[in-house]
């Protein structure tokens, strides 16, 4: 089965730029999904097929696909976004929709 | 506005079959590109894709658990119905349901529901 890798946790200053990486075989090929869930709270999609924002979202959100690895970059870190973010990718060999094992941003 | 509520009992005894109803407005599961799935996570954990059904009356599962899930829509009364036969405590979970508008080609949820949670114990 495919697996994405994502760190436990990532930790930035606020106004700092954070980047989360998500780790998979040729994910670079792949469209990969983001997902922000901050407690108690259901998941909001950031960044869709790898680099798009949904309407809504602040550009300060964005996405990069390359390789084996895929990461979403959150520019000017605010306090509001202390969450854990998920990857997701569709893995065709398997049929399969899988989610990375999350990394929870901390603002320091 | 779009809203999606799951519904369901709280606990379920051990090799018993979990029914969930996702219950929707705000648009149609028969308008093409829409498509609705369920995802779950246990408390503390990562989030797990379960099952889906496309606008069309497609149906995709999770390798890993597709013996024992089914999903169906009833389009006329807007809801969407998962069942997970034999449950166990590890199914312990929130259950979330969601809905794909269109934004990619596959399906990257952007409506997502509350969620609910389902405790597994004797």
């Amino acid at each position: 089965s495919y697996v994405l890798t994502q760190p436990p946790s990532v930790s930035v200053a606020p106004g700092q730029t954070a980047r989360i990486p998500c780790g998979g075989n040729n994910v670079g090929s792949k469209s990969v999904h983001w997902f922000q869930q901050k407690p108690g709270q259901a998941p909001v999609l950031v960044v869709y097929a790898g680099t798009d924002r949904p309407s809504g979202i602040p550009e300060r959100f964005s996405g990069s696909n390359s390789g084996n690895t895929a990461t979403l970059t959150i520019s000017e870190v605010e306090a509001g976004d202390e969450a854990d973010y998920y990857c997701q990718v569709w893995d065709s060999s398997t049929d399969d929709e899988v989610f990375g094992g999350g990394t929870k941003l901390t603002v320091l | 506005q779009i809203t999606l509520k799951e519904s369901g009992p709280t606990l379920v005894k051990p090799t018993q079959t979990l029914t969930l109803t996702c219950i929707f407005s705000g648009f149609s599961l028969t308008t093409p590109g829409v498509d609705v799935g369920w995802i779950r996570q246990p408390p503390g954990k990562a989030l797990e894709w379960l099952a889906l059904i496309k606008w069309d009356d497609a149906k995709r599962y999770s390798p890993s658990l597709k013996s024992s899930l089914t999903i169906t829509k009833d389009t006329s009364k807007n809801h969407v119905v998962l069942t997970m036969t034999n449950v166990d405590p590890v199914d312990t979970a929130t259950y979330y349901c969601a809905l794909s508008t269109g934004y990619c080609r596959g399906w990257c949820p952007d409506i997502w529901g509350q969620g609910t949670l389902v405790t597994v114990s004797s």
